[in-house]
């Protein structure tokens, strides 16, 4: 079975500090991989994504992810956070049924950030 | 606006009850999916359907049912043979053709 696995459950960075979050899939085929994000009390949303092409891939509030295919990677990185990036942040990468031709989604377990003021 | 909508925000029952969480969406999805959320856990996918009057069992359907009689709604009941429903329920959208879903506010499940 697919697996994502994000290497911190929790991180505590201060104003202008850089971030990167750890990502790491166990899925040899075609992937496509996103980073949502899920702000104290709003919906989760989708920060980024990467379905083929360049391997880093910008997505919004200045957030940026790389693709590493070698290494199974996909982290997520913001050169300096912002106490407005407090959330929790969680990797999926798309997981292909291959009885049902279905394609579904898996979650890593989340990463809480809280940025400091 | 389009978008997601989940109903209620919170719910509490008592243990041994059958409850029934609201999905509809108004995006023109054909698949919709139903996660839970807990602590640590990242989201786990209970059920999904890509189109009417179908639908498979995700990793954790046990205790769980789910109905798609119409393209906007997919509620999902959490039986009493759910052994740990208390949690938080998301419901998400997608369109056949896109890994990208789309997710509504969450209902926060309260079983005692």
């Amino acid at each position: 079975a697919q697996s994502v696995s994000q290497h911190n459950h929790h991180v505590i960075l201060s104003e202008a500090a850089s971030l990167e979050l750890g990502c790491n899939y166990s899925y040899g085929g075609t992937v496509n991989l996103f980073w949502y994000v899920q702000y104290p009390g709003q919906h989760l949303q989708l920060l980024l994504k990467y379905f083929s092409g360049d391997p880093l891939v910008k997505g919004i509030k200045g957030f940026e992810a790389e693709f590493i295919k070698s290494k199974f990677s996909f982290n997520l990185r913001k050169p300096s956070v912002q106490w407005s990036d407090t959330a929790e942040y969680f990797c999926a990468v798309n997981a292909p049924f291959v009885n049902s031709g279905y394609s579904t989604l898996t979650f890593g377990k989340g990463t809480m950030l809280l940025v400091s003021p | 606006d389009g978008g997601i909508t989940q109903s209620p925000k919170y719910l509490f029952r008592k243990e041994g009850q059958n409850v029934t969480l609201s999905c509809e969406q108004n995006l023109n999805h054909d698949a919709m999916y139903w996660y839970r959320q807990d602590p640590g856990q990242g989201l786990r996918l209970i059920y999904y359907s890509q189109i009417v009057n179908d639908f498979q069992k995700g990793d954790i359907a046990e205790g769980y049912s789910v109905s798609r009689e119409k393209k906007e709604s997919f509620p999902l009941t959490v039986t009493s043979a759910q052994k740990n429903p208390t949690a938080f329920y998301l419901c998400a959208s997608s369109r056949v053709d896109s890994y990208e879903q789309y997710f509504g506010p969450g209902t926060r499940l309260t079983v005692t």
